[in-house]
């Protein structure tokens, strides 16, 4: 069983576009993060929810808007998408008592 | 400069050697510590936490040091299937901000 899946895995889209990308988590945690890793391998968070509340914002542009319908899932959804978009984007989830994080496998966007 | 920085490597060993990675952070209110590992187009996964008193986990020891805001990871008997990217990870406001390092890059040679 996946215990953090996202999709889809692949996301090829013009610039302008709107698309979304979904996470689940199976494992009864509370916090999920959305994270990007651009193309010098770098993590870098974007979002934190916990219990289905937005916690942490890293600037990110107001063209991300996350989503948590529940706990276990944290849906991204970006609008105007622009060429810098392009970068593998993890989603990751943690109890909160240890922030433990396990993560899903990627989603590799790239903005033509 | 960064929050959490690492020497990037890469950092070439032979199978059975011993190698130690170091990292540093800036942020004294960082509570939470911890080693990933990611390979190749992969995603990154849990390798262990550290704490201030070390913890093992067979052939890898983590190492906090709270008061120079260091983190260390010694593996032991390098394997094969070692070679990838360590990731130094740290938490903040009330855990919920993590900040990674750039990564070490580990080959492991037959």
């Amino acid at each position: 069983d996946t215990a953090v899946s996202q999709t889809p895995k692949y996301l090829v889209t013009q610039m302008g576009n709107d698309k979304s990308i979904k996470c689940e988590q199976n494992l009864g945690h509370d916090t999920m993060y959305w994270y990007k890793q651009d193309s010098k391998k770098f993590l870098k968070i974007m979002f934190s929810y916990n219990n289905k509340e937005l916690i942490i914002n890293e600037t990110v542009p107001n063209r991300f808007s996350p989503k948590s319908p529940d706990k276990a899932h944290l849906n991204l959804h970006i609008n105007s998408l622009e060429l810098g978009d392009s970068a593998v984007y993890f989603c990751a989830s943690s109890p909160s008592r240890t922030y433990e994080q396990y993560f899903g496998p990627g989603t590799r966007l790239t903005v033509t | 400069r960064k929050e959490v920085e690492q020497d990037p490597g890469p950092f070439n060993v032979p199978e059975g050697a011993t190698v130690a990675f170091n990292c540093t952070y800036s942020n004294s209110a960082s509570q939470s510590f911890f080693w990933y590992r990611q390979d190749c187009r992969k995603e990154p996964k849990l390798l262990m936490s550290v704490y201030s008193s070390g913890n093992e986990d067979g052939r890898f020891t983590a190492q906090l040091n709270r008061a120079s805001q260091y983190i260390s990871l010694l593996i032991r008997d390098s394997k094969l299937s070692d070679s990838a990217t360590y990731l130094c990870v740290v938490n903040r406001d009330g855990g919920f901000k993590t900040i990674f390092g750039a990564g070490t890059r580990l080959f492991v040679k037959a």
